[in-house]
């Protein structure tokens, strides 16, 4: 099956830098790679996703990158702020009716 | 839409009784995911189902787990007998059906076996 790591598990930044959250995945077969956020206490939501026919998808201040070859996917967030401290996900899926993995989270915090 | 609606938020019980988790998905979805949430091993799928049929349960970690989904608006995780180890916060998800993959989560059970 599908086997999604992530890293760094954790993340300090200065209000305003960029943060960088990378990950790889094992399954050639994924083709849909989706980030979600969540907040302390609350409900992991969708932030961004990409697909494999796409290299990079950008979102305001949040960008994806895809390698398919390479099998990895990064999420960039720039301009950070307060309110992006939180734990982030990123998650693989193959075609069909397949499972989503999900990576083990990093845990971002932004220093004001 | 109220979104995926979870019940309880909060249940706490003894080592050997049975638990049971509530999840009412968004209307018009038709796959329904439970995912168990932990410090150790972060989001795990348990089971999902696609037109109230289980797709997938390899993730339930034993027989003292089982999952139903007796129609489109209702499926349940019932846990007998709970140990201090299922101690963690249970999530559903559901998913439109189409080409949008995107997951809605429940506001989660926070489940502590004592």
């Amino acid at each position: 099956g599908e086997n999604v790591e992530q890293h760094p598990s954790t993340l300090s930044v200065q209000e305003g830098d960029s943060a960088v959250i990378k990950c790889t995945y094992s399954d050639s077969a994924s083709n849909y790679f989706p980030w979600y956020k969540q907040e302390l206490g609350k409900r992991p939501q969708l932030i961004i996703d990409i697909r494999s026919n796409v290299g990079e998808k950008k979102d305001q201040r949040i960008a994806v990158t895809l390698n398919k070859t390479a099998k990895h996917f990064s999420l960039h967030i720039t301009e950070t702020q307060p309110e992006d401290s939180a734990v982030y996900f990123c998650a693989a899926k193959p075609g069909g009716y397949q499972k989503v993995t999900f990576g083990t989270g990093t845990k971002l915090q932004v220093i004001p | 839409d109220a979104g995926v609606i979870q019940s309880p938020r909060h249940e706490v019980t003894e080592m050997g009784q049975e638990v049971t988790l509530r999840c009412k998905p968004i209307s018009g979805h038709n796959s329904l995911f439970w995912y168990r949430q932990t410090m150790m091993r972060g989001l795990e799928l348990l089971i999902y189902f696609n037109n109230n049929v289980p797709i997938d349960d390899s993730g339930m970690p034993e027989d003292r787990f089982s999952a139903k989904m007796p129609n489109a608006s209702f499926s349940t995780l019932k846990i007998q007998p709970s140990e201090p180890r299922d101690s963690a916060v249970y999530f559903c998800a559901s998913r439109s059906p189409g080409d949008n993959e995107k997951l809605f989560f429940g506001s989660g059970t926070q489940l502590s076996v004592l």
